[in-house]
């Protein structure tokens, strides 16, 4: 299957900086991705999807000035967490969807796990 | 309701055991099923994918979708301790965004 790098793959950080993650998709270009949160033991929850070119679309109650999204190119997209508190914390994992229709197959990476001190 | 449901486990089953995992959802109108499977601390890894209603096998893995009861299933023939990770089953319909279940933890012990 295609291959969707994360970095950091992890990161600590102090209270109130930023921290930047970035996703990319190695062998195919990727119209969307999409950004999720894990808490440890729970599902995967979808924070926003972006289109390359466009404005991501964030999902009900998910901060669009905390969690700042860019998806420059066909093969990179960034999560900004901007003043980071230690909730926080957490596991975040990016995917990339193929654009070939019919059935657009979804990969994703490694995951960045986060801790705010 | 929520949209996808899935117990979480934890299922513990021998080595060699066939296992049966599954999720109901609520939505007629999603399409794509796929069942994804994640190691802890990695992110999920695309195990099978369904297109509508029925049966698609690889290797020692099966998936079943019955559309009429809101149903799929993932079976994994002779269980292998490497198989010991949480199961998370996706759908959705068109281009929207996939709708994970909780995931269910499971571990083969050898």
């Amino acid at each position: 299957g295609a291959v969707v790098s994360q970095h950091p793959s992890w990161v600590i950080c102090k209270s109130g900086t930023s921290v930047k993650i970035e996703c990319r998709s190695l062998d195919f270009q990727a119209t969307t991705m999409f950004w999720y949160r894990q808490f440890p033991k729970q599902s995967l929850m979808l924070m926003a999807t972006s289109n390359e070119g466009s404005k991501a679309t964030y999902e009900q109650g998910v901060e669009k000035d905390k969690f700042l999204i860019n998806h420059a190119s066909l093969t990179l997209s960034t999560l900004t967490v901007t003043s980071a508190h230690p909730e926080d914390s957490s596991f975040y994992i990016c995917s990339a969807r193929e654009p070939a229709p019919p059935y657009n197959e979804q990969f994703f990476g490694p995951g960045t796990r986060l801790t705010v001190l | 309701q929520k949209e996808v449901e899935q117990d979480p486990g934890p299922l513990s089953v021998p080595e060699g055991a066939i296992v049966s995992l599954n999720c109901t959802y609520s939505n007629s109108a999603f399409q794509y099923f796929m069942w994804y499977r994640q190691y802890s601390r990695k992110g999920p890894e695309l195990l099978m994918y369904t297109y509508s209603s029925g049966n698609k096998e690889d290797g020692r893995f099966t998936a079943q979708v019955d559309k009429s009861s809101k149903y799929i299933s993932l079976f994994i023939r002779d269980s292998q301790p490497s198989d010991s990770a949480t199961y998370l089953c996706a759908m959705r319909r068109g281009n929207t965004p996939l709708v994970f279940g909780k995931g269910t933890r499971l571990s083969v012990i050898a």
